[in-house]
């Protein structure tokens, strides 16, 4: 089974609008790293956050981590049509597991 | 420096033959994952790999195996191929076990 999943499924957004993601898991992670894929291809890297971080940013992005709540979000400022993509949340647990597990991921259609 | 190369790109196959899948990951990373996603599955770890050891494996089937080399490229073979093993398969590497993954393009395999 999935670690983490990601909420909503699919979003749908205008050009310049703000686009907000989520993703629950259910261990302890030792950090958490969000990607994009854009159409089927290889996934990109945008964040690496970790356990003892609660907000990080970078350029256009912003991901905030709530290790109570087992949560993390992922916003885009000021969307492109660039941004049109599939978002990933992957999780490392805090054990010596090295499996990245990954959720099903958020569609974002950025509409010009 | 040169990303995550993978070899082939695209692959057609039929049921029962097997098939190996090649990585040459980012020089000087020495840890090597490998994923498989699908529609209906999303991304799936496979397996990992530092200094030529597998260190975590996913829950696939013995039909998947893998290795990597001392110059830390990786294969992954399949054996006995079935129409379920039509997918992209992606490959990874890391400089740090657990941190920011790159990723290559993928091979793109079907199974008739």
């Amino acid at each position: 089974s999935q670690q983490g999943e990601e909420d909503p499924q699919a979003l749908s957004i205008q050009e310049g609008e703000n686009a907000t993601m989520n993703c629950s898991y259910k261990t302890s992670i030792n950090n958490l790293q969000w990607y994009r894929q854009n159409s089927g291809r290889g996934l990109v890297h945008l964040i690496l956050i970790r356990s003892n971080e609660r907000e990080k940013h970078s350029g256009r992005l912003r991901v905030t981590l709530d290790t109570s709540k087992k949560s993390s979000s992922l916003l885009i400022t000021a969307s492109r049509a660039a941004d049109t993509a599939s978002y990933f949340c992957a999780t490392v647990p805090r054990s010596n597991d090295y499996k990245l597990s990954f959720g099903a991921g958020t569609t974002v259609t950025v509409r010009a | 420096k040169a990303g995550v190369t993978q070899t082939p790109r695209y692959l057609i196959k039929t049921r029962g033959q097997q098939v190996t899948l090649s990585c040459s990951p980012i020089s000087g990373h020495r840890s090597v994952s490998w994923y498989q996603q699908t529609p209906g599955q999303g991304l799936q770890f496979l397996f990992e790999y530092f200094s030529e050891t597998q260190r975590n494996k996913g829950n696939f089937p013995g039909r998947f195996s893998g290795r990597q080399f001392s110059n830390s490229r990786s294969e992954m073979n399949v054996s006995t191929l079935e129409l379920g093993d039509s997918a992209l398969y992606l490959c990874a590497s890391s400089l740090i076990p657990q941190e920011t993954q790159y990723f290559g393009p993928g091979t793109r395999l079907l199974v008739l």
